[in-house]
């Protein structure tokens, strides 16, 4: 079964530097076609894809945010790490990681998500 | 870019009606959309890939249709379960992009 759980500070300052983890269970990020992405969602809002990345280290970000992100991941913690820089209280928003394949590309399965507000 | 309008944006519907969402696309995506259920409070989940695919788990009333740029997801005898917001997804290009949701609320 494949699970993905995300954790990270819950309150941010403006100006800071968000540093959330994706912790995952049932597969690995060093296996071929394997990729996790990172999207938001702020309150009552859509969905907005941020950034990937796959098992060969290939990574993709969102073009309007692609200055401020930057994703990583540790394949022996099965973790994956995305920072956010410089936050401001419009990315207030729940942050999911989720995993999708490469052959196959749906966004499948989902983390319960981590609610993120940017307040001074 | 890919943008992804779908329509409506709410719906308010009764239990056994029968539902359309539709999803267009600025561009063609071929058959790389995919269909996506969020209910309150939890994290969006897969209803259906590649336009039409079903997905196992998924209640048979839920099906999707379309290709290129316009697509639809019917839900069949709706349901007081099926109060939700519904995403589509295109695959086809980066950047991966959604739809703006519709959200159903059932009477």
């Amino acid at each position: 079964q494949v699970t993905l759980k995300e954790s990270g500070p819950a309150l941010v300052k403006p100006t800071q530097t968000l540093t959330l983890t994706c912790t995952f269970s049932g597969f690995s990020l060093s296996s071929s076609g394997m990729r996790v992405s990172w999207i938001r969602q702020p309150p009552g809002k859509a969905l907005e894809w941020l950034a990937r990345i796959d098992w060969g280290d290939n990574k993709v970000y969102s073009t309007s945010l692609k200055t401020r992100l930057t994703i990583s991941k540790d394949t022996s913690k099965n973790q994956v790490v995305l920072t956010m820089t410089n936050m401001d209280p419009v990315d207030t928003a729940t942050y999911y990681c989720v995993r999708s394949i490469s052959s196959t590309n749906w966004l499948d399965p989902w983390g319960q998500g981590t609610l993120v507000t940017v307040s001074s | 870019e890919i943008v992804l309008t779908q329509s409506p944006d709410f719906q308010s519907v009764t239990p056994k009606e029968k539902v359309t969402i539709t999803c267009r696309a600025s561009q063609s995506v071929g058959s790389s959309l995919h269909w996506y259920q969020q209910k309150p409070d939890q994290s969006p989940k897969l209803l259906i890939n590649y336009a039409s695919q079903s997905i196992s788990g998924v209640p048979s009333r839920f099906s999707g249709s379309g290709s290129g740029t316009d697509f639809t997801l019917t839900i069949n005898s709706l349901e007081a379960e099926d109060a939700a917001t519904y995403y589509c997804h295109q695959s086809s290009s980066l950047p991966i992009t959604f739809g703006q949701g519709t959200r159903l609320e059932i009477k």
